[in-house]
């Protein structure tokens, strides 16, 4: 049982444009949505995460827009640059347990 | 500052054999987790501590055992390895309480094989 499902599985972006990963959860007991970024060979870093009483967040080129009544979440990456190029993970908690979603490898062409 | 520092890098056993895979933090961070990482199925988390003598299970705790005697370290152990094992595994920890704003600190994991 996946409790967070994301798609894509991975995306091919053109430098300047705009990635978007989405990800959707089913317990509603969830309080903290973070995006995780993972370059070869090393751990998970975190890049953004929102609390489901705000709808968007911003940092830089990243974003995150979150709707509470359909359960999803999505990360915008906005004038993808090649070293974006990475894999990317949603994630949903509640209390001790962080659950990741399945991961987006992104590759961002020059 | 080493942060997340993970033992070995690298390993290989045969299947049946055991080992522990290390995890030491020097934040002083009360909560500690293991995850592993599989192609297509992200990270799960398999235990977790939120401080010293308290341990718990996660998604995927067969096969693994976890203590934790003091607040750096966290081993994972692996009693009889098996091929299903395979697998590169993250350590990761945060402050509890207070300080905690969520956010998982990773070591740069490790890669184990079981043959």
């Amino acid at each position: 049982q996946q409790q967070v499902k994301q798609s894509p599985q991975s995306l091919i972006v053109q430098k300047g444009g705009i990635s978007i990963i989405n990800c959707a959860y089913e317990n509603t007991a969830f309080d903290y949505f973070p995006w995780y970024q993972q370059f070869p060979g090393k751990g998970p870093a975190l890049l953004i995460a929102i609390r489901p009483d705000v709808s968007e967040k911003k940092e830089g080129r990243f974003t995150i827009s979150f709707n509470k009544s359909a359960k999803q979440f999505s990360l915008h990456i906005m004038d993808s640059q090649p070293g974006d190029s990475a894999t990317y993970f949603c994630a949903a908690s509640r209390t001790f347990k962080l659950i990741f979603g399945a991961g987006t490898r992104l590759a961002v062409h020059p | 500052n080493a942060g997340v520092t993970q033992t070995p890098k690298f390993q290989v056993l045969k299947t049946g054999q055991s080992m522990t895979l290390q995890c030491a933090q020097d934040m002083n961070h009360e909560y500690m987790s293991w995850y592993r990482q599989d192609p297509g199925m992200g990270l799960r988390l398999i235990h977790y501590s939120v401080g010293a003598g308290i341990t718990d299970q996660g998604e995927v705790p067969n096969g693994y055992n976890v203590s934790r005697s003091t607040t750096e370290d966290f081993p994972l152990r692996l009693l009889s390895a098996a091929p299903s094992q395979t697998s590169v595994y993250f350590c990761a920890s945060r402050p509890y309480g207070v300080t905690n704003t969520g956010e998982l600190f990773f070591g740069e994991g490790s890669r184990l094989t079981v043959l």
